[in-house]
């Protein structure tokens, strides 16, 4: 059974940092590409960033682009999500997805975890 | 960038109803659009890809169509189990988007 749990959520004031951590099984990890996407309280859903199977390409919203990494460990089954200079608008709830073979479709998706920024 | 508009944001219907979804991305996307089912508190649900293909699971019900800009998301016989809000996705190239959401209510 293909799962993906997510945790590092929590409360952190404005300018500050958190890693976000999504744990993968039931799938050969390597193989597909993951991504973060998050949807901030009562809205839609927005897409943050995408990492190939490999690891060696990296996809990134305007939105978050030079303040947050995507990164992954396939020898862990680990997705990771590195925030620095954290804003307001970045209150989400942040979602792992796993990606279709082939394509940016997300066919499981994780529970959330919220991250919250504030003074 | 490429945006997705979905019509219309709310839709109210009854048990046993016909409601269609409409989703228009801003320059054609081929078939390369995803819809997504979320139940309130829920994660998204993969309901359909490629426009027009059922995703593995999901009720007979849904169908979709469209090419290039414009797509649709029918239900074929509205269940107390659809409410949720519903999203079109676009993968034709990075960033992909979503469109903002349809929320469906049951009378």
């Amino acid at each position: 059974e293909v799962q993906v749990l997510e945790s590092g959520g929590g409360l952190v004031q404005p300018g500050g940092s958190l890693r976000l951590s999504c744990a993968a099984s039931g799938f050969t990890f390597s193989s597909n590409a993951m991504s973060w996407v998050r949807q901030a309280p009562g809205k839609g859903l927005e897409w943050v960033s995408s990492i190939i199977g490999s690891g060696g390409s990296t996809y990134y919203a305007d939105s978050v682009k030079g303040r947050f990494t995507v990164s992954r460990d396939n020898s862990k089954n680990t997705l990771y999500l590195q925030m620095n200079s954290l804003r307001g608008e970045d209150t989400a709830v942040y979602y792992c997805a796993k990606h279709n073979v082939g394509a940016t479709i997300f066919d499981y998706w994780g529970q959330g975890t919220l991250v919250t920024v504030s003074s | 960038d490429i945006q997705m508009t979905q019509s219309p944001s709310t839709l109210s219907a009854s048990v046993g109803d016909r409601v269609t979804i409409t989703c228009r991305a801003s320059q054609s996307i081929r078939t390369w659009l995803a819809w997504y089912q979320q139940k309130p508190g829920k994660a998204p649900k993969l309901l359909m890809y490629k426009a027009s293909s059922l995703e593995s699971g999901v009720p007979s019900r849904f169908s979709g169509s469209g090419s290039g800009t414009e797509f649709t998301l029918t239900i074929s016989s509205l269940q107390p189990d659809d409410l949720a809000t519903y999203y079109c996705q676009q993968y034709h190239s990075y960033p992909c988007s979503f469109g903002q959401g349809t929320k469906l209510d049951i009378k």
